[in-house]
Parts: C-alpha cells; sequence; structure tokens
C-alpha cells in the first residue's frame, strides 16, 4: 500500500522567504507527526497531531513554525521567514495513534535556506 | 530527564558477518523501544520492536534485545549484507507519551 507521501522532495529558498511543506500520511492513520533533521543528526520532534487537533506543539522551535492538518489527512508545514539555520530535512510519519504504535515515515522535504 | 543514546558512532564489518548495535535510554519510566534503519536520502524505515514485558525480540535477520536493569537495547542483524549499510536509530517511548525519542545513529558499514 501507499506510504507517507511528502512534497516537495527538496526546495531551495532565500532568506526571509515563507515556504509550505506538505504530508500526506497513510490513509486511515489518526496521529501525524512533524520531525527535523540536521545534517548528521537525530531526529527532533516538532508537532504531534491527533485528528486534526494538535495537543503538543512543543517542539516548534520558534512562532515562525505553524502547521495545521485538516480533514485528518493531509498536513502542512509552514515557516515564515526563513534562517538559514532552518536548512534541514522535515520528516514526516503517521501512525495508528496509540502509544506503542510505531511511526512510519516519508521520505522527507530537504529544505535550503540560501 | 529523556535521552536516547548510542555507544558506537560507526560500526564497520564484513559481510557475512554478524553486526551488534547498542543503544542506551535513561527513562526508566520507557516501555516501548523501535529500531529504525535510514539510508542516505531516505526516511526512516521501521526494522522491530519491542515491549518493556518483553527481553528478546526476533524477525527476520534481526534480534532485538532489552536489558531494563541497565536500560540497555541492541540490535543483532545477522550474517550482514551491503544493503544492510545505513544509519540505525533507537527510539523509546513510554506509556503515556505518544511521542518518540530518537538517539543520534550508528552509521553501519558492511565491507565486501
Amino acid at each position: 500500500g501507499a506510504g507517507v507521501s511528502q512534497s516537495p522532495s527538496n526546495k531551495v529558498t532565500e532568506k526571509g522567504k515563507d515556504v509550505e511543506l506538505r504530508c500526506d500520511p497513510i490513509s486511515g492513520h489518526t496521529a501525524l507527526y512533524w520531525y527535523r533533521q540536521s545534517l548528521g543528526q537525530g531526529l527532533e520532534f516538532l508537532i504531534y497531531f491527533q485528528g486534526n487537533s494538535a495537543p503538543d506543539k512543543s517542539g516548534l522551535p520558534s512562532d515562525r513554525f505553524s502547521a495545521e492538518r485538516t480533514g485528518g489527512s493531509v498536513s502542512t508545514l509552514t515557516i515564515q521567514r526563513t534562517q538559514q539555520e532552518d536548512s534541514a530535512v522535515y520528516l514526516c510519519a503517521s501512525s495508528w495513534g496509540r502509544p506503542g504504535s510505531p511511526l512510519h515515515f516519508g521520505n522527507g522535504t530537504r529544505l535550503t535556506v540560501t | 530527564g529523556e535521552s536516547v543514546g548510542l555507544h558506537l558512532p560507526t560500526l564497520s564489518v564484513q559481510e557475512g558477518d554478524n553486526s551488534i548495535i547498542n543503544c542506551a535510554y535513561s527513562n526508566s519510566a520507557s516501555d516501548y523501544f523501535i529500531w529504525y534503519k535510514q539510508e542516505s536520502g531516505k526516511g526512516p524505515q521501521f526494522i522491530i520492536d519491542i515491549r518493556s514485558n518483553m527481553d528478546k525480540r526476533q524477525g527476520q535477520r534481526v534480534t532485538v534485545l532489552l536489558n531494563k536493569t541497565v536500560k540497555h537495547l541492541s540490535l543483532q542483524i545477522a550474517a550482514t549484507q551491503p544493503g544492510d549499510s545505513a544509519v540505525y536509530f533507537c527510539a523509546e517511548n513510554s506509556g503515556s507519551n505518544y511521542k518518540l525519542t530518537f538517539g543520534k545513529g550508528t552509521l553501519l558499514t558492511v565491507n565486501p
């Protein structure tokens, strides 16, 4: 079956511009997660959705970062006024939303801010 | 606080040998652990998981061992193949926390 799909796969933007990253989770998965991975590093949690609500936004690094999820499916992560330190791979994952459910990841969006 | 770490950042093995990747965790409330494999340019791929009420679980060519006494987790790969070359991450989750906390990863290189 189809896995988690992310778009675009690569994005180059100029400092100060806004970007939107999209995630299509596995059909039926109620939970959706955004993580960030800097070069050679582990995964940093950003935000978690259960359905359309986001009970945990604690990982968002600043108020320039926001995310929404509509219809309990597709999610977009928006970064406003991008900075060079925002350059990273942004990974989306989905799961059945129960403790102990493995997360299934997409291939990420590589964001480069010049 | 919570943390998940790896003992070895890199591991190089010969094709056909067995590989062991280690991971330490500090949160005694963690009750679910997962190993992921990440190849270059791809997202982490689920390999195997284990709950804290078990100390061993086997999959195809992989075995995860959990030692709760010393808060240690290991991934064993039998007859390692060149296709196993990747970065391996352990991750943990506590029963009241839906998030996974990841370690920094171990780079496994398999030499032909």
